[in-house]
């Protein structure tokens, strides 16, 4: 059974870069017709998707943060990351990683998620 | 880009049906898929698509959809069943049909 599981730093200072990865078990991040989607819980608040790459490799980022995102694929490591830049206090919340696709009808449902990671930003 | 408008609260008596709304223009284009999310856990795809369940999901939980308004419905709710609700869908606005949106979510009590 495929799983995800985030890792990276939990705290990260203001105007720094978040990084973090998602590690894929029981299954081929190349494996087509899926996408791999990086999507965020602020403390109290509702999912913000992020963004995500495409297992051809195309990415696809919120509008809303696109200039301080890269989401990228590492094959050999069954594995994809996520750095966002210029990090602020606004960027404090739970990330998770997630797959979607398999159908045209699942393309945007996330039937797969880590059990996520809680970053902090503070000095 | 679009936006999914979701009631932010809903409480249902145990045992009776309760519907959830999602409403949004992209809803007249794309499908919804529906999330439960108890606290402290990540969120579990309950519906997507027409009307699909993953597999392990009650058949109490069903979808369905008209004009800009998805609907997931709980009938019989259980006292498990509260939790927060979110919808997604695809974008449908101008060139950002690649991109997804996801509803304010819904917090469901179970009276």
């Amino acid at each position: 059974q495929l799983q995800l599981q985030e890792s990276g730093s939990g705290l990260v200072k203001p105007s720094q870069t978040l990084s973090l990865t998602c590690a894929v078990s029981g299954g081929s991040i190349s494996s087509g017709g899926y996408s791999w989607s990086w999507i965020r819980q602020p403390p109290g608040k509702g999912l913000e998707w992020i963004g995500y790459i495409y297992h051809s490799g195309s990415t696809y980022y919120n509008p809303s943060l696109k200039s301080r995102v890269t989401i990228s694929v590492d094959r050999s490591k069954n594995q994809f990351s996520l750095k966002l830049s210029s990090v602020t206090a606004a960027d404090t919340a739970v990330y998770y990683c997630a797959r979607a696709g398999g159908s045209w009808e699942a393309m945007d449902a996330f039937d797969i998620w880590g059990q996520g990671t809680m970053v902090t930003v503070s000095s | 880009s679009s936006e999914l408008t979701q009631d932010p609260a809903v409480s249902v008596a145990l045992g009776q049906t309760v519907r959830i709304t999602c409403q949004g223009d992209s809803l007249r284009s794309y499908y919804a898929s529906w999330y439960q999310q108890k606290p402290g856990q990540a969120p579990v795809l309950v519906i997507y698509g027409k009307n699909n369940r993953p597999s392990g999901i009650p058949d109490r939980f069903s979808g369905s959809s008209s004009g800009n308004t998805a609907s997931l419905t709980i009938t019989g709710a259980q006292a498990e069943d509260e939790a927060d609700y979110y919808c997604n869908s695809r974008d449908s606005s101008g060139n950002h049909r690649r991109y997804v949106v996801f509803g304010g979510g819904t917090k469901l009590t179970v009276l």
